[in-house]
């Protein structure tokens, strides 16, 4: 099947500094991505959708400033965390839907675990 | 509208015995809706998927039944096994939201030996 790829799989950082996590598709191409945050024991929460060569779409109650895409190319999408506080810490996952067979299925990265210090 | 209601939380069943896990949707617009399966600390994969013209879909030890005048679906997994401990997530996509997959909270499995 397709394979979604993120980097970095783990990172810790301090409070105020900001980090960049990217999402990649590596055998096959993108123009839709989309963004997931997953706290400890909950579910997969949409953050965005992320769109090659236009802007992102956010979810009600989620900060674009804060939380920046960029669809850079049609296998990779960056989600940067501006300014990062404890209460960003989470599992950030990405995935993006790929055509197999007769129909289109939506493929996940392995997740990024952020925590903030 | 666009909740999927995921039930129970948690489960524990012995070793050769079913797991069933039910879901209910409200957006009568989803028309795709697949099952994952995701294990501690990685991404979820998919398991199973049935679209709503389906009432069931079988595929090895898991099945997809499929109500769509109710509006439920569920997952069972037969011949359970301790492999099978992990959570699993139903899902639903589709109408306006297209790729947009909105996740039920999570069934956490615990298969005994």
């Amino acid at each position: 099947g397709a394979v979604v790829s993120q980097h970095p799989s783990w990172v810790i950082c301090k409070s105020g500094t900001s980090v960049k996590i990217e999402c990649r598709s590596l055998d096959f191409q993108a123009t839709t991505m989309f963004w997931y945050r997953q706290f400890p024991k909950q579910s997969l929460m949409l953050m965005a959708t992320s769109n090659e060569g236009s802007k992102a779409t956010y979810e009600q109650g989620v900060e674009k400033d804060k939380f920046l895409i960029n669809h850079a190319s049609l296998t990779l999408s960056t989600l940067t965390v501006t300014s990062a506080h404890p209460e960003d810490s989470s599992f950030y996952i990405c995935s993006a839907p790929a055509s197999t067979g007769s129909q289109e299925t939506q493929y996940f990265g392995p997740g990024t675990r952020l925590l903030v210090l | 509208q666009q909740q999927v209601k995921q039930s129970p939380q948690s489960l524990i069943v012995q070793k050769g015995g079913i797991s069933i896990i039910n879901c209910a949707y409200e957006n009568t617009a989803f028309d795709y809706f697949p099952w994952y399966q995701q294990f501690p600390g990685k991404g979820p994969a998919l398991l199973i998927a049935i679209r709503p013209d389906v009432s069931e879909k079988k595929e090895g030890r898991f099945t997809i039944s499929f109500n769509k005048s109710a509006k439920q679906f569920s997952l069972h997994i037969m011949d359970s096994q301790p492999g099978d401990s992990a959570t699993y997530f139903c899902a639903a996509r589709g109408g306006t939201g297209g790729f947009k997959t909105i996740f039920g909270a999570g069934t956490r499995l615990f298969v005994k030996a």
